[in-house]
């Protein structure tokens, strides 16, 4: 089984500057999430889906930062303008629920991408 | 909102030895809580979990505790190996996929 992918691994940009991420989950998981990993810290999260609808995006600072999922699949996380404090690795995650037995809460990482606000 | 707490922000034990962390959490409604392992520039691997209705899970030298009225949970670790060492983080939720809460991770060194 194929895990949750994400691009770019890296990127580097000029504060006042715009950038987007991309995450594909794995196959069939209706709920996506995004966080936000400074370094030092535990992961935050910015932004939860349940396929195209959003469930949760209270912590997603909304003046600067949108995501999408419009066909409840690909998700884009963006930024605009970044600011140096964005600077971060932005982790993508799904879950699913299966249909039938035990609900299962696990949440898959993908790799992450790390941004550098210069 | 939930808030969770974990302590110590770095361990460091002989290769050999237990290692526990602990976490507390603040909303009593979170019943789901996993653990994850974090090695230096990868992505968090979930490594055990343990659901409100559960008092205590074991995988191997890996195992978990729940206190449910006290709010905290420990990860347990014996005969810790070289390979342990990592950034461990707790995190809770409310469950039904709801998004986590991480607590700021301890970094984990075994002594060879």
């Amino acid at each position: 089984e194929a895990g949750v992918a994400q691009s770019p691994r890296y990127k580097i940009i000029e504060k006042r500057q715009s950038v987007a991420f991309w995450c594909n989950p794995i196959s069939g998981h209706a709920t996506l999430y995004w966080y936000q990993q400074i370094l030092g810290q535990g992961p935050k999260l910015l932004i939860q889906f349940q396929n195209n609808g959003v469930v949760d995006d209270s912590q997603l600072p909304k003046d600067r930062f949108s995501a999408e999922r419009l066909k409840g699949v690909d998700s884009t996380l963006k930024i605009q303008p970044a600011k140096l404090e964005d600077s971060a690795v932005y982790l993508c995650a799904s879950s699913s629920r299966p249909l039938a037995g035990p609900s299962t809460d696990t949440q898959y990482f993908g790799p992450g991408t790390r941004l550098t606000v210069l | 909102g939930e808030n969770v707490e974990q302590h110590p922000s770095t361990l460091s034990v002989q290769e050999g030895d237990s290692a526990v962390i602990k976490c507390t959490y603040s909303d009593s409604a979170s019943n789901y809580f996993p653990w994850y392992k974090q090695e230096l520039g990868k992505r968090p691997q979930l490594i055990i979990d343990i659901r409100s209705n559960v008092g205590e899970k074991k995988d191997q030298r890996i195992a978990v505790t729940l206190n449910k009225t006290a709010k905290h949970f420990s990860l347990h670790i014996t005969e810790t190996q070289p390979e342990d060492s990592a950034v461990y983080f707790c995190a809770a939720s409310s469950g039904g996929a709801d998004g986590l809460t991480f607590g700021k991770g301890t970094h984990l060194i075994i002594q060879p």
